[in-house]
């Protein structure tokens, strides 16, 4: 297994500001993704962050808007940018150790994010 | 949208009895996992089933796979207070994994 922390756990942020989120793995990772989670609602992933490149973004979701990075196998940050009130979500770290998407996946707990 | 579906979307019972979650999906899969999410925490792995598999069983859990039907449930048997949770499905495409809708069982003590 892998343990996973994020920081911060919650914010409270205003419109327009931008709030970092970094996630931190207990060894050394393959892939490593981003989701959000809206009140109430599945996961959906935001990207891949790949480590060493840009991240690879889902439909819907761009790099100005959540940039993201993975400087080595054990570390990633996302960037919520110019956020306002409909970014409030929780936002989800999480990795996997073998071949990627298809194996099972650690999760961190997340990062809740409330803009006023 | 490729989301897969679960029912019930939420479920009441009472300590000791048996609950179960099905979940549907929509195209072919390499695996199918099941996860937990306590209230506002990260989610928890808890079963990867595979293609080629049709019933698996980790505990009190028991998880089925009908991949004929693209259907999944999952059984917690002897339900506790503690199994109070959201269960989410979530099935590999291409390069990614779909979570389902969830299911919220709330267990009575």
């Amino acid at each position: 297994s892998a343990v996973i922390s994020q920081k911060p756990s919650r914010d409270i942020c205003q419109r327009g500001t931008s709030l970092t989120i970094q996630c931190q793995v207990d060894s050394q990772v393959t892939m490593m993704f981003w989701y959000r989670q809206q009140p109430g609602q599945s996961l959906t992933l935001i990207a891949t962050a790949n480590q060493g490149s840009e991240a690879t973004y889902e439909s819907g979701f761009v790099i100005d808007k959540f940039p993201i990075s993975r400087p080595n196998l054990t570390f990633s940050t996302l960037t919520v940018s110019n956020m306002s009130p409909e970014d409030s979500s929780i936002y989800l770290c999480s990795a996997s150790r073998a071949g990627g998407w298809t194996d099972t996946q650690y999760f961190g707990p997340g990062t809740r994010l409330t803009v006023l | 949208s490729q989301q897969g579906e679960e029912d019930p979307q939420a479920l009441s019972i009472q300590e000791g009895e048996n609950a179960t979650m099905n979940c549907s999906y929509k195209t072919s899969i390499n695996n199918l996992q099941w996860y937990r999410q306590n209230s506002g925490r990260g989610l928890v792995h808890l079963i990867l089933i595979r293609s080629n598999e049709r019933e698996k069983h980790s505990g009190r859990l028991r998880v089925t796979l009908d991949t004929s039907k693209k259907s999944s449930s999952l059984l917690i048997t002897a339900s506790r207070a503690a199994d109070t949770a959201s269960y989410f499905c979530a099935t590999d495409d291409t390069d990614k994994l779909i979570f389902g809708t969830g299911t919220r069982l709330q267990v009575f003590p």
